[in-house]
């Protein structure tokens, strides 16, 4: 079986302040891929970073940051300075290799930043 | 480079009848993907196409949910005989797997949100 867990419904920040979204993931695969995608209000999923199980290393762009740890099974998600932009639901999503092309997401975090 | 496009956008129907929705992926991408997203929740799988051919169904694609591709460009999700518990935002995906090109994320198109009566 593969679940994705996003524990935090919605998280409300002030501009400026980091955020980190957290993800836990469950699969009996050694081989999976993790990803995130941001939805804005507008509906439409976007494509953020894509992480193989077997690159532990950590990934930084721009004011984006994902900490992924296969001890805790976890794929966390780090804005730095965050915007208004950033408002958005964020979706944590699993694909394991041996069992098709599916992607498992979570059920979201809603993340407000207010002015 | 255009994205992934949905047609229509919205739609609303009545209880009972078939509704059908249009997805166009991206010009070189070979697997198409269909989701359906509920109001706070995450996408779920409903079926993939890989060129043509329909390889893979969710349990959620029920009997009254039929999903073609009939030139491995373009796909179509009918569903008949709508029911309220239909009401949802159905979403397309496409990727690439060309050769030694294989593009594990997908891109999604805008959605179709479907309203049942």
């Amino acid at each position: 079986a593969q679940k994705v867990t996003q524990a935090q419904t919605e998280i409300s920040v002030v501009e400026k302040e980091d955020v980190t979204l957290d993800c836990v993931y469950e699969t009996r695969d050694t081989t999976y891929y993790l990803f995130w995608y941001k939805q804005p209000p507008s509906g439409e999923l976007v494509f953020l970073i894509r992480r193989n199980s077997f690159d532990e290393q950590n990934e930084i762009s721009g004011r984006y940051s994902w900490n992924f740890q296969k001890s805790t099974s976890s794929f966390n998600f780090t804005i730095t300075a965050s915007q208004v932009v950033d408002s958005a639901v964020y979706f944590c999503a699993l694909r394991n290799s041996n069992s098709g092309y599916a992607l498992n997401f979570g059920k979201g975090t809603s993340l407000l930043v207010t002015p | 480079d255009t994205g992934v496009s949905q047609d229509p956008r919205h739609k609303i129907t009545k209880r009972g009848q078939n509704v059908t929705f249009r997805c166009d992926p991206i010009s070189e991408h070979n697997r198409l993907y269909w989701y359906r997203q509920t109001l706070g929740q995450g996408p779920e799988f409903l079926t993939y196409f890989q060129n043509e051919a329909q390889l893979e169904k969710s349990r959620l694609l029920s009997d009254r949910f039929s999903a073609e591709r009939p030139k491995g460009s373009f796909s179509t999700l009918e569903i008949q005989r709508t029911e309220q518990g239909d009401s949802a935002m159905y979403l397309c995906a496409s990727s690439l797997a060309a050769g030694h090109t294989v593009s594990y994320e997908q891109y999604f198109g805008p959605g179709t949100r479907l309203t049942v009566t």
